[in-house]
C-alpha cells in the first residue's frame, strides 16, 4: 500500500498569512503513460465531510477560491494557502487514487494563531 | 444539486450486521464509480471499497475484504455496504462518495456519512 505522510500535524498561522501543508508519499504517483499526478487534497471542518479542493496534485476545483492551490510530482506535494482566512480552519488531508487501496495522509489540523 | 445521503447505520454488536444505503440525486448515477470510505472516531480517513458504474466491478481493502460487501441498485440510484461480522474497531462514520467515470479518479462529492457503532 502506498503511504502518506503529511506534515506539520497541526499548523497555526496568522489570519492574511500563508500556510502550507506537506505530503509525501512512500512512492511515486505520477503516471508514465499521461504524466499525471494521482494526488488530490480535501478540506474537512468539524463535523463536515470532506470537501475536494485539488485533483491531479494541482488541478482546482470548481468553486473553489483560488487562495488555495497545489503543487509537486511524483512523491512530494504541497498544499498552499495563500492567504488565511478565518473559514480555512478545518484539517485537511492528502489522497492517493494512483492505486487501490486508495490511501490518505494522517491530516493536518490548521488553526488560526 | 448533486446530493448522497446515507443511512442505516447504529449501534450493532460485535458480530452483527447492517446495511447501510446511499441514495444519490443531482447526476447521472449508471456514469459513475462510487465509493465508500469510513473514519473513526479522531482517525484518518480509510477506503473502503470501490464499485464500477454497471456494478459488475469491485474492490476492497483488505481489512474488510470478506466482511464487507458492496453493490448498486442503478434503477434506484442507490449504493450498498453490507456489513457482516462487525467488530469494535469498525466503529466509525461511513461515507458514500461519488468517483469518476473511471476507477482511477478523486472523490468528487461525498455524503453527510452515516455513524455505526460496534459495541457490547
Amino acid at each position: 500500500d502506498i503511504v502518506l505522510t503529511q506534515s506539520p500535524d497541526s499548523l497555526a498561522v496568522s489570519l492574511g498569512e500563508r500556510a502550507t501543508i506537506n505530503c509525501k508519499s512512500s512512492q511515486s504517483v505520477l503516471h508514465s503513460s499521461n504524466s499525471q499526478n494521482y494526488l488530490a487534497w480535501y478540506q474537512q471542518k468539524a463535523g463536515q465531510p470532506p470537501k475536494l479542493l485539488i485533483s491531479w496534485a494541482s488541478i482546482q476545483e470548481s468553486g473553489v477560491p483560488d487562495r488555495f492551490s497545489g503543487s509537486g510530482s511524483g512523491t512530494d506535494f504541497t498544499l498552499t494557502i495563500s492567504s488565511l482566512q478565518a473559514e480555512d480552519v478545518a484539517v485537511y488531508y492528502c489522497q492517493q487514487y494512483y492505486s487501490s487501496p486508495y490511501t490518505f495522509g494522517q491530516g493536518t489540523k490548521l488553526e488560526i494563531k | 444539486e448533486v446530493q448522497l445521503v446515507e443511512s442505516g447505520g447504529g449501534l450493532v454488536q460485535p458480530g452483527g450486521s447492517l446495511r447501510l444505503s446511499c441514495v444519490v440525486s443531482g447526476f447521472t448515477f449508471t456514469t459513475y464509480w462510487m465509493h465508500w470510505v469510513r473514519q473513526g472516531p479522531g482517525k484518518r480517513l480509510v477506503w473502503l471499497s470501490r464499485i464500477s458504474s454497471d456494478g459488475r466491478s469491485t474492490t476492497y481493502a483488505a481489512s474488510v475484504e470478506g466482511r464487507f460487501t458492496i453493490s448498486r441498485d442503478n434503477a434506484e440510484n442507490t449504493l450498498y455496504l453490507q456489513l457482516s461480522s462487525l467488530r469494535v474497531e469498525d466503529t466509525a462514520v461511513y461515507y458514500c462518495a461519488r468517483g469518476g467515470i473511471s476507477p482511477a479518479d478523486t472523490f468528487f462529492v461525498w455524503g453527510q456519512g452515516t455513524l455505526v457503532t460496534v459495541s457490547s
